[in-house]
């Protein structure tokens, strides 16, 4: 299986900061990455697919970027709405696998 | 616009079966393309995907699970279903049901997530 490691796992922010995300891939998935966000007590949404295609609807502050085993999720200026946890996925081999997840905690 | 519904017990006994059925509403099952899948999440922990089936039948597991898992369709109640044999409560988890297109791992939309625990 392509394992997937996110970092950091967590983190704290302000609002208006810019926070980056990052997930490496235990081997050469090209692009085939996917971002989601999970608020509590919800099931997660898709962010980005593609690793920088930004899903419709998904506010233009999100983007991502990477190739190959290397990928980040950036967030600038960080709203309210947005502090969450986020998951990696990889789609390039079965089985899927996500990564372990960031949490985006209010500083 | 296409819904995800979970159903199932909440509660299933040490070493007996856990079954979950999902609900496909405001669209057809049969699209072709589109990939039925499940996943789970533990308390407080991270995403496993368990596979897919198509309406046709055709299904992948992850092999983690495989030994136990089996999922079904029935295209006409719109509703596709996972079976997980043995449990333990290592089986504890939310289980959620999602759609995606030719396996590209973009799972949208989902269904709101059933949380079954294994527990004598």
């Amino acid at each position: 299986d392509i394992q997937m490691t996110q970092s950091p796992s967590s983190l704290s922010a302000s609002v208006g900061d810019t926070v980056t995300i990052t997930c490496r891939a235990s081997q050469d998935i090209r692009n085939d990455l996917n971002w989601y966000q999970q608020k509590p007590g919800k099931a997660p949404k898709r962010l980005i697919y593609a690793t920088s295609s930004l899903q419709s609807g998904v506010p233009s502050r999100f983007s991502g970027s990477g190739s190959g085993t290397q990928f980040t999720l950036t967030i600038s200026s960080l709203q309210p709405e947005d502090f969450a946890t986020y998951y990696c996925l990889q789609h390039k081999t079965y089985p899927l696998t996500f990564g372990g997840g960031t949490k985006v905690e209010i500083k | 616009q296409v819904q995800l519904q979970e159903s199932g017990p909440g509660l299933v006994k040490p070493s007996q079966t856990l079954s979950l059925t999902c609900t496909v509403s405001g669209g057809s099952i049969n699209s072709d393309g589109y990939y039925w899948n499940w996943i789970r999440q533990h308390p407080g922990k991270g995403l496993e995907w368990f596979g897919y089936i198509y309406y046709s039948g055709s299904t992948y597991y992850n092999p983690s699970l495989k030994s136990r898992v089996t999922f079904s369709v029935d295209t006409s109640k719109n509703q596709f279903s996972l079976m997980l044999t043995s449990v333990t409560a290592a089986d504890t988890a939310v289980y959620y049901c999602a759609r995606d297109y030719y396996g590209s791992g973009k799972f949208d939309p989902w269904g709101q997530g059933t949380l079954v625990t294994v527990s004598s």
